[in-house]
């Protein structure tokens, strides 16, 4: 069965500060895997899909890798901004879209 | 050109009520999804409908069901509401298979509270 992790569960920070946000599963059988952005009481906001072929994406200043072999997923946030405060989903893309519990980021200036 | 839609924004019901959640994909998209979100979790996968078939379904009741109709817009219905149906109900449009990698489209969502 299909898990998605997301470590950390929360993370506070200074406006300014590069950022790692993991994203781990357990089967590496993936059609792909997406990160998404949700503002509180909001929908989901695609930020980056990375094919199963595909190493990594970037948009911005972010930038996804991916490492199906073993599993994990990072989103790079490069010179974090307070505007970037939301939750971070992930999430791989078996038939279906499986998701991690995400990343609670709060960015304070 | 507009995103996924959703109808209503929010509802209120009471325990054993009845409740229909309304979806419209993008223009030009086959495929609908549906997704609950509980407070504090990701989503969770319900349905995905294609060409008005039913594609999959997840470890949901059958007091949940759902439809598309030949403009591809959705329905999810859920009967006898209980406590736990409080949540967020998201709708997600992908393009047809071969047109691009299979990006789902996320909706503002339904928020459904049970009293």
């Amino acid at each position: 069965k299909q898990e998605v992790t997301q470590i950390p569960a929360a993370l506070s920070v200074p406006e300014g500060e590069n950022l790692v946000l993991n994203c781990s599963f357990t089967d590496s059988a993936i059609y792909n895997l997406q990160w998404f952005r949700q503002d509180p009481g909001k929908g989901l906001t695609s930020l980056l899909l990375i094919q199963s072929s595909q190493r990594e994406q970037t948009s911005g200043r972010l930038n996804a890798s991916l490492d199906k072999s073993s599993g994990r997923s990072t989103l790079y946030i490069a010179a974090s901004q307070p505007g970037d405060s939301a939750t971070y989903l992930c999430a791989v893309d078996t038939d279906k879209l499986i998701f991690g519990t995400g990343t609670r980021l709060q960015v304070f200036p | 050109d507009a995103g996924v839609t959703q109808s209503p924004t929010h509802l209120i019901k009471t325990r054993g009520q009845q409740v229909t959640l309304r979806c419209s994909p993008i223009s030009g998209h086959k495929s609908v999804s549906w997704y609950q979100q509980v407070l504090g979790q990701g989503p969770q996968f319900i349905f995905q409908y294609y060409e008005k078939e039913e594609r999959g379904r997840g470890n949901f009741p059958d007091r949940f069901s759902a439809r598309q109709f030949p403009n591809y817009s959705s329905e999810l219905n859920v009967n006898a509401l209980l406590l736990g149906d409080s949540a967020l109900y998201l709708c997600a449009s992908s393009p047809p298979p071969g047109d691009s990698p299979y990006e789902q489209y996320f909706g503002p969502g339904t928020r459904l509270t049970v009293t």
